[in-house]
């Protein structure tokens, strides 16, 4: 039971390529999020999914897409990457059985992305 | 706008001694939770409390909530080297989403 897993650990891009971070959950959760952490800015979420084939915004989407199309899977892409978009990267699922609010966030290791 | 906000940034203290840090919010929530995060880890949950409760223990851990203040504190009590980390604050945000704070840099020195 590996818990929820990202990849890559690490990635360098230049402004303006694309990529796409892979969180997976072998859980069965039905909730995935994304959220970036910055220095002092704790975590902001950018999208969320509340079930498979499922996305919406979160307080920080703009650059970001996302999709759902496994239950197990939930992919972050940046179209066309900025330095603004320098962050640390994290991906969190919950089951959705009692409604998310009410409980624990199952948090992967994180992606360190440098946009130069 | 962030919901919860810890208190202090950061604090450091000896091994041993207690370690508590707050965490204030704007409205009025269903529970909150806190997590820790080690350097370069992800978060890990440490406690859930629910708004209709006023204390909650685990192990060297007791957290304190104040809904008439808007507030909580995290105590870890008899604190040790291997509890250098980031705590943070996560109260209910808007649909199925949490908001997190800040969070509270602890030292904890040998």
């Amino acid at each position: 039971n590996a818990g929820v897993t990202q990849t890559p650990k690490f990635r360098v891009l230049k402004t303006g390529q694309s990529m796409t971070l892979l969180c997976a959950q072998d859980m069965n959760h039905e909730y995935m999020y994304w959220y970036r952490q910055d220095p002092g800015m704790g975590l902001r979420l950018i999208h969320y999914s509340v079930g498979e084939g499922t996305t919406a915004k979160g307080e920080v989407p703009d650059g970001y897409n996302v999709s759902r199309l496994k239950k197990q899977n939930f992919l972050l892409g940046l179209e066309s990457a900025a330095p603004s978009q320098t962050s640390v990267y994290f991906c969190a699922s919950t089951s959705g059985l009692a409604g998310a609010q009410e409980e624990t966030q199952y948090f992967g290791p994180g992606t360190r992305l440098l946009v130069l | 706008s962030q919901q919860g906000e810890e208190d202090p940034q950061a604090l450091s203290i000896q091994e041993g001694e207690n370690a508590t840090m707050n965490c204030s919010y704007k409205t009025s929530i269903n529970n909150l939770q806190w997590y820790r995060q080690n350097s370069g880890r992800g978060l890990v949950h440490l406690i859930l409390i629910r708004s209709n409760e006023r204390e909650k223990h685990s192990g060297r851990l007791r957290v304190t909530l104040d809904t008439s203040k808007k507030s909580s504190s995290l105590l870890i009590t008899a604190s040790r080297a291997a509890d250098t980390a980031s705590y943070f604050c996560a109260t209910d945000g808007y649909g199925q989403n949490f908001v997190f704070g800040p969070g509270t840099r602890l030292s904890v020195l040998p």
